[in-house]
């Protein structure tokens, strides 16, 4: 994609709250949008992803929805635990040859 | 299954030095990418190979390279460093069925850093 705006850039929530990361992009021709989980000193790790003929989709307690008229796409998570506390990635791939396109991160904290 | 190698896990290298870096992809992966990631400008897409050639390149100077061997794993090399290539530098396997829709598996990265 040509870019990719996520927000908020921290997200602090209780234990057992929901918590919602939102994101919005540029190109059009962008038809897959993946989200990934950074914990410390560890590589980026897939959690869900979503294509453009698909409006949502649900994986235990992590969903993604995607509005493609308004071009953005939200991660909700249910019932959050401690484990959840990490950096959070949204990602696109658009029609241009230039791999996944990030957004800035969300660190998601996760209070006890 | 085992998952995305890379090595080294960390690199300590002084401006004006080349280096290399190596990823191992997911078995039965053809295609690896690499990215960047720092604290300014996040994690930026570098270069994509499959089969060996380099399909697909991002916003980087010439100095960033890579390659591919027959047995899909990848190299990349940066010469002439500078301080602002210090970065933890990840690499991506995906079955490659076609950039658009392939899922993209992570490695642990290697962290560069440039005095």
């Amino acid at each position: 994609g040509e870019n990719v705006e996520q927000h908020p850039s921290t997200l602090s929530v209780q234990e057992g709250d929901s918590a919602v990361i939102k994101c919005t992009y540029s190109d059009s021709a962008s038809n897959y949008f993946p989200w990934y989980k950074q914990e410390l000193g560890k590589g980026p790790q897939l959690i869900i992803d979503i294509r453009s003929n698909v409006g949502e989709k649900k994986d235990q307690r992590i969903a993604v929805t995607l509005n493609k008229t308004a071009k953005h796409f939200s991660l909700h998570i249910t019932e959050t635990q401690p484990e959840d506390s990490a950096v959070y990635f949204c990602a696109d791939v658009g029609g241009g040859a230039d791999g996944l396109t990030f957004g800035k991160g969300t660190h998601l904290i996760i209070q006890p | 299954k085992a998952g995305v190698t890379q090595t080294p896990r960390y690199l300590i290298k002084t401006r004006g030095q080349q280096v290399t870096l190596s990823c191992s992809p997911i078995s039965g992966h053809r295609s690896v990418s690499w990215y960047q990631q720092t604290p300014g400008q996040g994690l930026q897409f570098l270069f994509e190979y499959f089969s060996e050639t380099q399909r697909n390149k991002g916003n980087f100077p010439g100095r960033f390279s890579g390659r591919q061997f027959s047995n899909s794993r990848s190299e990349m090399n940066v010469s002439t460093l500078e301080l602002g290539d210090s970065a933890l530098y990840l690499c991506a396997s995906s079955l490659a069925l076609g950039l658009d829709t392939d899922t993209q598996y992570f490695g642990p990265g290697t962290r560069l850093t440039v005095l």
